[in-house]
């Protein structure tokens, strides 16, 4: 089983800051993804990477996976209270997939207006 | 395009009851898998189930149970509840080229 640790395990800003969150691992992975799980809902997929020093963006949201692909980090410009939510990385999901699909932990994000 | 819904939003149940969700999946997805989300462990991945069949088990006891039906319905058992099974039990459907997972909004469930 592939563990991810992810970083901070929480953070509160104020609008207009910048952040970056990050998502580590020992294990190589293929592919990474990212979601934002806003509360009272499901997780909603952002990206997808899969080339080693691949980067990502999505218009405020800068998302680059490492050259090894053990890691990747998610970087928010000028965040904004819609910004809130929790972060989570995991290995692309793999339909059928011997290995076990485990999720980080998650970075709680708070943006206050 | 309809989303994944799950039934019941919320559910309280007392310890040592059984308990069943539901999970409709997203018309034309084939593949549903269920997880279970708590503050302490995050989201943990229980099963997937493709085509009425079982292809991926998480580590759970066999108090969690599963099945899919023809129309790629699913539901979820746990029985003998305990304290530690309170959480956030989410599905997810995939399908499209990438088998992209799509979840629900969860079912809540409380365990007094």
């Amino acid at each position: 089983t592939q563990l991810l640790e992810q970083s901070p395990q929480f953070l509160s800003i104020q609008e207009g800051e910048n952040l970056t969150v990050y998502c580590n691992s020992s294990s190589v992975f293929s592919s990474l993804q990212w979601y934002r799980q806003e509360p009272g809902e499901g997780p909603v997929l952002l990206v997808t990477v899969v080339t080693g020093g691949e980067v990502k963006k999505l218009k405020r949201l800068t998302f680059q996976f490492g050259d090894a692909r053990k890691d990747s980090s998610l970087h928010i410009t000028a965040a904004q209270p819609g910004d809130t939510g929790l972060y989570l990385c995991a290995p692309e999901f793999q339909p059928g997939g011997s290995e076990k699909l485990v999720f980080g932990k998650g970075t709680k994000l708070t943006v206050n207006p | 395009k309809a989303g994944v819904t799950q039934t019941p939003r919320y559910l309280i149940k007392t310890r040592g009851q059984q308990v069943t969700l539901s999970c409709s999946p997203i018309s034309g997805h084939r593949s549903v898998s269920w997880y279970q989300q708590t503050p302490g462990q995050g989201l943990q991945f229980l099963f997937e189930y493709f085509s009425e069949t079982q292809r991926n088990k998480g580590n759970f006891p066999g108090r969690f149970s599963g099945r899919q039906f023809s129309n790629s319905r699913s539901e979820m058992n746990v029985s003998t509840l305990e304290l530690g099974d309170s959480a956030l039990y989410l599905c997810a459907s995939s399908g499209g080229a990438r088998e992209t997972q799509y979840f629900g909004p969860g079912t809540r469930l409380l365990v007094l």
